[in-house]
């Protein structure tokens, strides 16, 4: 079964750029999504498609895929941005999420 | 705004079939091409799909739960609902519904979860 790997944990200081890479096989041929869930609460998807920001998303949330590996960037990271983050892609017709990665803002 | 609330049995005991229902608000199940999702999370861990539909086609279903999952709709009351088989703990989780945009958009509308805990 196909499967996405994320790191567990990722810390960034305020302000800095933080990267959060969700691998998988030949993930860059396949669209992959990116959701934020914060402590408590659902989760929220923060980009579509491979790189589109949906309505109300800060601009400084933006993502690549290509080759074997999908990459979140919030640059500019700001304390609200401290939570979970979560790729998912489709394989056939089901969908896969990462492991999840806990973004630290220091 | 299409909201979604889910609802079920808080306890389902070993080996017994869990029950849920979400149902759709702002908006009908029956238009677009959405896909209607329940996705699972044991606490503090990750999410895990566990299927959807599409109200013109047949449903999808992680292949781990395949055996045991059934998801269906009730158009008439704009709600859909997930039974799972032979629950045991380890189907201990906040479950979600989940509305998905087609075209590889991603689950953009989603309930706040509903947590049930499979004990004797």
């Amino acid at each position: 079964s196909y499967e996405l790997t994320q790191p567990p944990s990722v810390s960034v200081s305020p302000g800095q750029t933080a990267s959060i890479t969700c691998s998988g096989d030949k993930l860059g041929d396949k669209y992959a999504c990116w959701y934020q869930q914060k402590a408590g609460q659902s989760p929220v998807v923060v980009i579509s498609q491979d790189n589109k920001r949906p309505s109300g998303i800060p601009e400084r949330f933006s993502a690549s895929n290509s080759g074997n590996t999908a990459t979140l960037t919030i640059t500019g990271t700001q304390a609200v941005d401290e939570a979970d983050y979560y790729c998912q892609a489709w394989d056939s017709y089901t969908v896969i999420f990462g492991g999840g990665t806990k973004l630290t803002v220091l | 705004q299409v909201q979604l609330q889910e609802a079920g049995p808080g306890l389902v005991k070993p080996s017994q079939t869990l029950s849920l229902t979400c149902t759709v608000s702002g908006g009908s199940i029956s238009s677009g091409t959405y896909y209607w999702n329940w996705v699972r999370q044991p606490a503090g861990k990750g999410l895990e799909w566990i299927g959807n539909f599409q109200i013109t086609g047949t449903p999808n279903f992680n292949p781990s739960l395949k055996s045991r999952v059934t998801i269906s709709v009730d158009r008439s009351k704009n709600q859909f609902s997930l039974k799972l088989t032979s629950v045991t703990a380890a189907d201990t989780a906040l479950y979600y519904c989940a509305r998905a945009m087609p075209n590889y958009y991603g689950m953009d509308v989603w309930g706040q979860g509903t947590t049930v805990t499979v004990s004797s």
